[in-house]
């Protein structure tokens, strides 16, 4: 089974509409991380957490929220999605160390 | 502000020959930096890193090197293989930035057999 996993892996939706995008692990990692890749700009962070009760803003949060529901468990809402927030979504785990362990991604289209 | 550039978008290379990817920076506290590497439908796995009191580490085919003067490195594939091909990312972290990790925008690298 896979240490970090992404639900869903695909996702269309319409514009104005609120959407959640899930990652668990197994990893027993306390470091969660969302971003987000788009051709040309690599991967570009949007909320982090070090542990349960640690949310933090990265380069491009605005129109972002995030969910730490558990030490495994860390979601990202859109809450009116854009045609702009088209892209790649991807979570990634660490422990203290600075190496992180990606998901495999999810790929979402805002029409 | 691009604070890691990866300047060539794409490389391609003959199976056996020496792959090299460039990345620069340009805050001189990172001192941690890693490569990813990144196959389609995948997420980027880690390869390789180098801490900033090092210039030089090497695992297998693999060996990235560090000059901080010039706030520059690279990864060396030496022999490439067609496996190889994928999107390579440079990152680089620091305590002053809170452990944060900046990617650089990705190399896709051809090896052709």
């Amino acid at each position: 089974d896979a240490d970090v996993t992404q639900t869903p892996r695909n996702r269309i939706t319409k514009t104005g509409k609120r959407i959640m995008l899930e990652c668990s692990q197994t990893k027993g990692h306390d470091r969660m991380y969302w971003y987000r890749q788009d051709p040309g700009l690599g991967l570009r962070l949007i909320y982090y957490s070090f542990d349960v009760k640690d949310i933090n803003k990265g380069e491009i949060s605005d129109g972002y929220s995030v969910s730490r529901q558990a030490q495994a468990k860390f979601s990202l809402s859109l809450e009116s999605a854009i045609p702009n927030q088209t892209a790649l979504y991807f979570c990634a785990t660490s422990d203290f160390t600075q190496t992180q362990y990606f998901g495999p991604g999810t790929r979402l289209l805002v029409l | 502000d691009q604070q890691v550039k990866q300047n060539s978008p794409s490389l391609s290379v003959q199976e056996g020959r020496i792959s090299i990817l460039n990345c620069d920076y340009t805050n001189s506290m990172f001192d941690y930096f890693l490569w990813y590497k990144k196959y389609p439908a995948e997420g980027p796995t880690f390869l390789i890193s180098i801490s900033s009191i090092k210039d030089k580490n090497e695992d297998g085919r693999f060996t990235v090197f560090l000059n901080k003067s010039a706030k520059h490195l690279s990864l060396h594939i030496v022999p490439s293989q067609p496996g190889d091909s994928a999107v390579y990312f440079c990152a680089a972290s620091g305590e002053t930035g809170g452990f944060k990790t900046i990617f650089g925008a990705g190399t896709r690298l051809f090896v052709k057999a």
